[in-house]
């Protein structure tokens, strides 16, 4: 069975740096490249970043080009985003997703909150 | 960036009726499109890929359409479980992809 675990949402003052987690489990993990995608409370869906699978390219949304990182350990079968310089609208609940190719998800984590306030 | 816009906002549909949910792209999308379903509390699942071709496990009363710029989602007789918030994804220019603003299921 896929298991995405996302972990490390806290609360945290703005300008503040968090680093998420995503466990693995059930699959191949270097098989598959990764996103994170993230609601804010009351709105929708935002893709936030991108990692292929051997992690030799990265893409970012242009809200958090610069400031956030994502990375990925295939020997720990886990996912990382690397959250700076954090910003009040940074605030949401934050999945980490397994890419089926192309770019749709077809398995999601439950999410991470994070809270910047 | 390509926008994703859904309708309605607010769908309210009786038990055993069809329900019919739009998705309008800003440009072309070809067939790059996927439907999502996230029930309160639970990370969002996967329905359609493809714009049309569902994914595994995925009940056939759910059914994608469309392409180029106008979609739809069918669920073609609704039940109680199908409670949930909906939303399209398009995946064919990126990044960013992009999603839509969602379209709630309400059972009337």
């Amino acid at each position: 069975e896929v298991r995405l675990v996302e972990s490390g949402g806290v609360v945290v003052q703005p300008g503040g740096s968090l680093r998420l987690s995503c466990a693995a489990s059930g699959y191949i993990f270097g098989d598959y490249a990764m996103h994170w995608v993230r609601q804010a409370p009351g709105k929708g869906l935002e893709w936030v970043s991108m990692i292929t699978r051997e992690g030799g390219s990265t893409y970012y949304a242009d809200s958090v080009k610069g400031r956030f990182t994502i990375s990925r350990d295939n020997s720990r079968n886990s996912l990382y985003l690397q959250m700076n310089s954090l910003r009040t609208e940074d605030t949401a609940l934050y999945y980490c997703a397994r890419d089926r190719g192309g770019s749709s998800y077809d398995f999601w984590g439950q999410g991470t909150l994070v809270t910047v306030s | 960036e390509i926008v994703m816009t859904q309708s309605p906002a607010i769908l309210s549909v009786s038990p055993g009726e069809r329900a019919t949910l739009s998705c309008r792209a800003s440009h072309n999308i070809n067939n790059n499109l996927a439907w999502y379903q996230r029930k309160p509390g639970q990370a969002p699942r996967l329905l359609i890929f493809g714009a049309s071709t569902r994914a595994t496990g995925i009940p056939a009363r759910f059914s994608g359409g469309g392409s180029g710029t106008e979609f739809t989602l069918t669920i073609s007789s609704l039940q109680s479980e199908d409670l949930a918030v909906y939303y399209c994804q398009q995946y064919n220019l990126w990044p960013p992809v992009t999603f839509g603003g969602g379209t709630k299921v309400e059972i009337k």
